[in-house]
C-alpha cells in the first residue's frame, strides 16, 4: 500500500538558518511521482516540484533543493538561509503511474516557522 | 499559468442550507478535478475524484447524497453540500490538472462555517 510519512511535525528555526524536512514513502509501483506542495497560512496549496521515480537526479531551485534516494525512499527538501516567507505547512506527496486517476496520497505535513 | 480559481472564499450559513462551492480552470483545461477536505492542521484529505462528463468517483465514508459534484465541463466542477450542518464545517479544497501524473494546482480553498 502507498503511504507517506512526514515524521517532523513541527520545525522551528531562526532566520538564515538551513532547515531539511524529511519525507519517505512506500509504493509498490516502479513508476511513480512524488511532489513538494507549500501551505502558506493563507491556505492555498502551492505546487514546488515534481519528481519521477526515474530521475533521481537532485533538483536545486535558488533557496530550495531536493534530495531523491530511491534506496531509502525518501525525498527530502532543505531549504537554505531560511526566512520568514517560508513560515507554512510543507506537504509531500505520492501518486503512483498505475491505477485510475493518480490521486495524490499526502503525508501529515510538516509546519515550518521561520523566526526573525 | 495553471491557475484554479475557487470561488467562494468564505462561507457562513444556518444548518441546513445547500452549499454550492465552484472549482474553475482559469487557463488550461482540467479533464480531472478533485475535492478536499481539511481539519485544522491535519492533512488533506480526498473527498472526490471529478471527471469531466462523467460522474465522480467518491472515495469511502464520503457521503455521495451529502456531497454533491459536478463537472460539467472541462474548466469548471462544482461540490454542493446539501442540507449542512456543523460537523460539515470545514477547510474545502479542489485541484484540478491536466493530465495523469501532471502536478494538481489547487485552489485557494473555502472556509465553510455552519451555524
Amino acid at each position: 500500500a502507498q503511504k507517506v510519512t512526514q515524521a517532523q511535525t513541527e520545525i522551528s528555526v531562526v532566520e538564515k538558518e538551513d532547515v531539511t524536512l524529511d519525507c519517505v514513502y512506500e509504493t509498490r509501483d516502479t513508476t511513480y511521482y512524488l511532489f513538494w506542495y507549500k501551505q502558506p497560512p493563507s491556505g492555498e496549496l502551492v505546487f514546488l516540484i515534481r519528481r519521477n521515480s526515474f530521475d533521481e537526479q537532485n533538483e536545486i531551485s535558488g533557496r530550495y533543493s531536493w534530495n531523491f534516494q530511491k534506496s531509502t525512499s525518501s525525498f527530502n527538501f532543505t531549504i537554505t538561509a531560511s526566512q520568514v516567507v517560508d513560515s507554512a505547512v510543507y506537504f509531500c506527496a505520492l501518486s503512483e503511474a498505475s491505477g485510475g486517476y493518480n490521486k495524490l496520497i499526502f503525508g501529515a505535513g510538516t509546519r515550518l516557522a521561520v523566526h526573525p | 499559468g495553471a491557475v484554479v480559481s475557487q470561488h467562494p472564499s468564505w462561507v457562513i450559513c444556518k444548518s441546513g442550507t445547500s452549499v454550492k462551492i465552484e472549482c474553475r480552470s482559469l487557463d488550461f483545461q482540467a479533464t480531472t478535478m478533485f475535492w478536499y477536505r481539511q481539519f485544522p492542521k491535519q492533512s488533506l484529505m480526498l473527498m472526490a475524484t471529478s471527471n469531466e462528463g462523467s460522474k465522480a468517483t467518491y472515495e469511502q465514508g464520503v457521503e455521495k447524497d451529502k456531497f454533491l459534484i459536478n463537472h460539467a465541463s472541462l474548466t469548471l466542477s462544482t461540490l454542493t453540500v446539501t442540507s449542512a450542518h456543523p460537523e460539515d464545517s470545514s477547510f474545502y479544497i479542489c485541484s484540478a490538472r491536466v493530465g495523469r501524473n501532471q502536478p494538481q494546482h489547487f485552489g485557494d480553498g473555502t472556509r465553510l462555517s455552519i451555524l
